[in-house]
Protein backbone atom coordinates (compact mmCIF):
# COMPACT_ATOMS: atom_id res chain seq x y z
CA UNK A 1 0.00 0.00 0.00
CA UNK A 2 1.10 3.81 -0.76
CA UNK A 3 1.18 6.32 1.52
CA UNK A 4 2.70 9.50 2.07
CA UNK A 5 5.02 11.41 5.37
CA UNK A 6 5.30 15.18 5.44
CA UNK A 7 8.16 15.42 7.97
CA UNK A 8 7.27 18.57 9.13
CA UNK A 9 3.76 19.77 10.12
CA UNK A 10 4.95 23.60 10.56
CA UNK A 11 7.17 25.52 8.53
CA UNK A 12 7.72 29.05 10.08
CA UNK A 13 10.22 30.89 7.58
CA UNK A 14 11.40 34.78 6.68
CA UNK A 15 10.37 36.54 3.69
CA UNK A 16 12.69 36.15 0.92
CA UNK A 17 14.22 33.34 2.35
CA UNK A 18 14.28 29.75 0.84
CA UNK A 19 12.03 26.80 2.16
CA UNK A 20 12.06 22.99 0.98
CA UNK A 21 9.03 21.18 2.23
CA UNK A 22 9.44 17.75 3.06
CA UNK A 23 7.79 14.65 1.49
CA UNK A 24 8.63 10.92 1.60
CA UNK A 25 6.53 8.15 -0.18
CA UNK A 26 6.21 4.32 0.28
CA UNK A 27 5.12 2.35 -2.68
CA UNK A 28 6.54 -1.01 -4.69
CA UNK A 29 5.28 0.32 -7.92
CA UNK A 30 5.89 3.18 -10.26
CA UNK A 31 4.20 6.16 -8.72
CA UNK A 32 2.55 9.70 -9.84
CA UNK A 33 3.37 12.74 -6.96
CA UNK A 34 1.97 15.91 -6.54
CA UNK A 35 2.20 18.98 -4.72
CA UNK A 36 -1.23 20.77 -4.00
CA UNK A 37 -1.42 23.83 -2.38
CA UNK A 38 -4.98 25.30 0.13
CA UNK A 39 -5.08 29.04 0.77
CA UNK A 40 -7.14 29.50 3.76
CA UNK A 41 -10.47 28.73 3.29
CA UNK A 42 -9.70 27.55 -0.24
CA UNK A 43 -9.75 24.33 -2.40
CA UNK A 44 -6.75 22.61 -3.40
CA UNK A 45 -4.53 23.80 -6.15
CA UNK A 46 -1.97 21.75 -7.65
CA UNK A 47 1.43 23.32 -7.86
CA UNK A 48 3.25 20.61 -9.63
CA UNK A 49 3.57 17.09 -10.53
CA UNK A 50 5.95 14.21 -11.36
CA UNK A 51 4.74 11.33 -13.75
CA UNK A 52 7.84 10.38 -15.43
CA UNK A 53 10.64 11.96 -16.94
CA UNK A 54 12.72 14.82 -15.90
CA UNK A 55 13.73 14.26 -11.98
CA UNK A 56 13.64 17.97 -11.48
CA UNK A 57 9.75 19.13 -11.77
CA UNK A 58 8.85 22.73 -12.40
CA UNK A 59 5.51 23.96 -10.89
CA UNK A 60 3.54 27.68 -10.88
CA UNK A 61 4.36 30.37 -8.24
CA UNK A 62 8.37 29.54 -8.66
CA UNK A 63 7.69 26.42 -6.69
CA UNK A 64 9.97 23.17 -8.04
CA UNK A 65 10.44 19.58 -6.51
CA UNK A 66 13.14 16.99 -7.02
CA UNK A 67 11.82 13.34 -7.10
CA UNK A 68 14.37 10.97 -5.32
CA UNK A 69 13.79 7.18 -6.11
CA UNK A 70 16.56 6.03 -3.89
CA UNK A 71 15.47 8.26 -1.30
CA UNK A 72 11.74 7.72 -2.06
CA UNK A 73 11.48 11.52 -1.42
CA UNK A 74 9.83 14.09 -3.21
CA UNK A 75 10.59 17.75 -1.66
CA UNK A 76 9.43 21.02 -2.38
CA UNK A 77 11.41 24.13 -2.78
CA UNK A 78 11.02 27.79 -3.27
CA UNK A 79 14.22 30.00 -3.55
CA UNK A 80 12.61 33.29 -2.37
CA UNK A 81 9.01 32.90 -0.79
CA UNK A 82 6.40 35.85 -0.35
CA UNK A 83 3.95 36.44 2.27
CA UNK A 84 0.98 35.14 -0.06
CA UNK A 85 2.63 31.98 0.34
CA UNK A 86 1.38 31.29 3.62
CA UNK A 87 -0.97 28.22 2.83
CA UNK A 88 -0.79 24.38 3.69
CA UNK A 89 0.77 22.45 1.45
CA UNK A 90 -0.30 18.46 0.47
CA UNK A 91 2.04 16.25 -0.73
CA UNK A 92 0.04 13.44 -2.57
CA UNK A 93 0.74 9.95 -4.18
CA UNK A 94 -1.95 8.29 -6.72
CA UNK A 95 -2.42 5.01 -5.72
CA UNK A 96 -4.36 2.02 -6.80
CA UNK A 97 -7.94 0.73 -5.82
CA UNK A 98 -9.82 -1.86 -7.77
CA UNK A 99 -8.49 -0.65 -11.30
CA UNK A 100 -8.76 3.16 -10.44
CA UNK A 101 -6.11 5.56 -9.20
CA UNK A 102 -6.93 7.72 -6.04
CA UNK A 103 -5.02 10.28 -4.01
CA UNK A 104 -3.20 9.41 -0.97
CA UNK A 105 -2.49 12.45 0.96
CA UNK A 106 0.44 13.34 3.51
CA UNK A 107 -0.87 15.38 6.62
CA UNK A 108 0.23 18.49 5.16
CA UNK A 109 2.75 21.24 5.89
CA UNK A 110 1.77 24.64 7.24
CA UNK A 111 4.15 27.19 5.53
CA UNK A 112 4.18 30.51 7.44
CA UNK A 113 6.12 32.91 5.79
CA UNK A 114 7.17 35.92 8.40
CA UNK A 115 8.01 39.64 7.29
CA UNK B 1 -11.26 26.73 -18.09
CA UNK B 2 -10.14 24.72 -15.58
CA UNK B 3 -12.74 25.44 -12.94
CA UNK B 4 -14.79 23.34 -10.85
CA UNK B 5 -17.82 25.32 -8.87
CA UNK B 6 -19.42 24.25 -6.10
CA UNK B 7 -23.02 25.65 -4.44
CA UNK B 8 -23.62 26.57 -2.15
CA UNK B 9 -20.60 28.07 -0.12
CA UNK B 10 -21.97 27.69 3.26
CA UNK B 11 -24.40 25.35 4.56
CA UNK B 12 -25.88 25.07 8.39
CA UNK B 13 -27.91 22.50 8.65
CA UNK B 14 -29.96 20.72 11.61
CA UNK B 15 -30.05 16.96 11.84
CA UNK B 16 -33.15 16.39 10.55
CA UNK B 17 -32.68 18.63 7.32
CA UNK B 18 -31.93 17.12 3.49
CA UNK B 19 -29.80 19.20 1.51
CA UNK B 20 -27.36 18.44 -1.33
CA UNK B 21 -24.31 19.79 -2.14
CA UNK B 22 -23.97 20.64 -6.14
CA UNK B 23 -20.41 20.52 -8.13
CA UNK B 24 -20.02 21.46 -12.01
CA UNK B 25 -17.00 21.16 -14.12
CA UNK B 26 -16.88 21.94 -18.00
CA UNK B 27 -13.50 20.59 -18.56
CA UNK B 28 -15.01 17.14 -20.21
CA UNK B 29 -13.59 15.37 -17.23
CA UNK B 30 -14.72 11.72 -17.05
CA UNK B 31 -14.19 11.09 -13.74
CA UNK B 32 -15.57 13.35 -10.52
CA UNK B 33 -14.66 13.11 -6.81
CA UNK B 34 -16.51 14.01 -3.01
CA UNK B 35 -13.64 14.31 -0.39
CA UNK B 36 -14.22 15.72 3.23
CA UNK B 37 -11.78 17.77 5.21
CA UNK B 38 -12.26 18.12 8.69
CA UNK B 39 -9.99 21.23 9.81
CA UNK B 40 -5.93 20.89 10.13
CA UNK B 41 -6.37 17.60 8.42
CA UNK B 42 -5.91 16.78 4.36
CA UNK B 43 -8.88 15.50 2.27
CA UNK B 44 -10.10 12.26 2.62
CA UNK B 45 -11.70 10.30 -0.23
CA UNK B 46 -15.44 9.51 -0.03
CA UNK B 47 -16.64 8.71 -3.73
CA UNK B 48 -15.31 8.18 -6.92
CA UNK B 49 -17.38 8.65 -10.11
CA UNK B 50 -16.11 7.50 -13.42
CA UNK B 51 -18.07 7.76 -16.62
CA UNK B 52 -21.06 8.73 -14.21
CA UNK B 53 -21.24 5.33 -12.72
CA UNK B 54 -20.10 4.99 -8.97
CA UNK B 55 -16.45 3.18 -8.86
CA UNK B 56 -15.81 4.01 -5.59
CA UNK B 57 -17.91 4.25 -2.15
CA UNK B 58 -15.20 4.55 1.01
CA UNK B 59 -17.82 2.96 3.32
CA UNK B 60 -19.32 6.39 4.06
CA UNK B 61 -21.96 5.97 5.41
CA UNK B 62 -25.63 5.83 3.99
CA UNK B 63 -26.62 9.32 5.39
CA UNK B 64 -24.18 10.64 2.41
CA UNK B 65 -25.82 9.65 -0.97
CA UNK B 66 -23.86 10.89 -4.27
CA UNK B 67 -25.35 11.14 -7.61
CA UNK B 68 -24.22 12.04 -11.28
CA UNK B 69 -27.00 13.16 -13.36
CA UNK B 70 -24.26 13.83 -16.36
CA UNK B 71 -20.90 13.89 -17.12
CA UNK B 72 -20.80 17.50 -15.68
CA UNK B 73 -22.63 17.31 -12.44
CA UNK B 74 -22.20 15.62 -9.22
CA UNK B 75 -24.59 15.92 -6.50
CA UNK B 76 -24.38 15.22 -2.80
CA UNK B 77 -27.25 14.17 -1.24
CA UNK B 78 -27.16 14.61 2.80
CA UNK B 79 -30.13 13.30 5.14
CA UNK B 80 -29.76 12.79 9.26
CA UNK B 81 -26.45 14.13 9.36
CA UNK B 82 -24.62 14.12 12.96
CA UNK B 83 -22.51 16.94 13.90
CA UNK B 84 -19.51 15.27 13.63
CA UNK B 85 -20.15 15.68 9.62
CA UNK B 86 -19.55 19.30 10.25
CA UNK B 87 -15.79 19.82 7.53
CA UNK B 88 -15.23 21.40 4.10
CA UNK B 89 -16.73 19.14 1.24
CA UNK B 90 -14.68 19.47 -1.63
CA UNK B 91 -15.40 18.63 -5.11
CA UNK B 92 -12.49 17.17 -7.40
CA UNK B 93 -12.40 15.82 -10.90
CA UNK B 94 -9.93 14.53 -13.70
CA UNK B 95 -9.79 13.29 -16.82
CA UNK B 96 -10.19 9.62 -16.28
CA UNK B 97 -10.20 8.17 -12.55
CA UNK B 98 -7.86 5.56 -14.18
CA UNK B 99 -3.71 6.53 -15.45
CA UNK B 100 -2.18 9.57 -14.29
CA UNK B 101 -4.45 12.45 -14.53
CA UNK B 102 -3.94 14.91 -12.13
CA UNK B 103 -7.29 16.27 -9.82
CA UNK B 104 -8.43 19.53 -10.21
CA UNK B 105 -10.49 20.71 -7.35
CA UNK B 106 -13.36 23.17 -6.36
CA UNK B 107 -13.48 25.86 -3.81
CA UNK B 108 -15.52 23.67 -1.71
CA UNK B 109 -18.87 23.33 0.92
CA UNK B 110 -18.47 24.35 4.20
CA UNK B 111 -20.91 22.55 6.24
CA UNK B 112 -21.87 22.90 9.57
CA UNK B 113 -24.41 20.76 11.41
CA UNK B 114 -26.51 21.83 14.28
Amino acid sequence: AQSVTQLDSQVPVFEEAPVELRCNYSSSVSVYLFWYVQYPNQGLQLLLKYLSGSTLVKGINGFEAEFNKSQTSFHLRKPSVHISDTAEYFCAVSGRSGGYNKLIFGAGTRLAVHP
Amino acid sequence: DTEVTQTPKHLVMGMTNKKSLKCEQHMGHRAMYWYKQKAKKPPELMFVYSYEKLSINESVPSRFSPECPNSSLLNLHLHALQPEDSALYLCASSQQASGSHEQYFGPGTRLTVT
